[in-house]
């Protein structure tokens, strides 16, 4: 299976700030590589997928980069509802295994 | 709209078997993949299998094969995950979703409930 690593596991941030979240897969997946949002109670929600495309309705604070084995995501501009668990996603390869997850939280 | 609506909650003893449903509406439900995600308590994202409901073939994941099962029924636009013997370590939300492209998760249900106790 392929392993993915996210860093760090929690943040805490205050609103407008800069924000990177990384993501690093155990081998090679080119640019199959997803983010996902995720509030308390709520069901998961797409963000980015291939790496650095967003999902229709996501703002544009939100953005992708990477390939191959790491990725980055990056809040420019923290908002109050951007504050949740952050989860990568491997697309490359079944099974299609999640990093932990980084829990963004308020300072 | 795509929408995945998921069955309720349940409350259920170790050793008995369950199926929970999920099913699609606003798009064409053959023509994309349904997986199914768990989510212990307190913990991350893990990733089930996925159904094709085109031709109901299935890939489960290494971890769940063998303790669960997915399956389709297209006529209904419903996709299920089906335990045969429960156990606690059951306990979990459950969520399906839609394949997209890449492919990504891009719409989800709203998640079950699964509460496996004695």
């Amino acid at each position: 299976d392929i392993q993915m690593t996210q860093s760090p596991s929690s943040l805490s941030a205050s609103a407008g700030d800069r924000v990177l979240i990384t993501c690093r897969a155990s081998q090679s997946i080119s640019t199959y590589l997803n983010w996902y949002q995720q509030t308390p109670g709520a069901a998961p929600k797409l963000l980015i997928y291939g790496a650095s495309t967003l999902q229709n309705g996501v703002p544009s604070r939100f953005s992708g980069s990477g390939s191959g084995t790491d990725f980055t995501l990056i809040i420019s501009s923290l908002q109050p509802e951007d504050f949740a668990t952050y989860y990568c996603q491997q697309s490359y390869r079944s099974p299609y295994t999640f990093g932990q997850g980084t829990m963004l939280e308020i300072k | 709209e795509v929408h995945l609506v998921q069955s309720g909650a349940e409350v259920k003893k170790p050793g008995e078997s369950l199926r929970i449903s999920c099913k699609g509406s606003g798009y064409n439900f053959i023509s994309y993949w349904i997986s199914w995600v768990r989510q212990m308590p307190g913990k991350g994202l893990e990733w089930m299998g996925r159904v094709d409901p085109s031709d109901s073939s299935t890939n489960h994941s290494p971890s769940f094969q063998g303790h669960v099962t997915i399956s389709v029924d297209e006529s209904i636009n419903t996709a299920y995950l089906q335990w045969s013997s429960l156990k606690a370590s059951d306990t979990a939300m459950y969520y399906c979703a839609r394949h997209y492209s890449s492919p990504e998760f891009d719409s989800w249900g709203q998640g079950t409930l699964l509460i496996v106790s004695s």
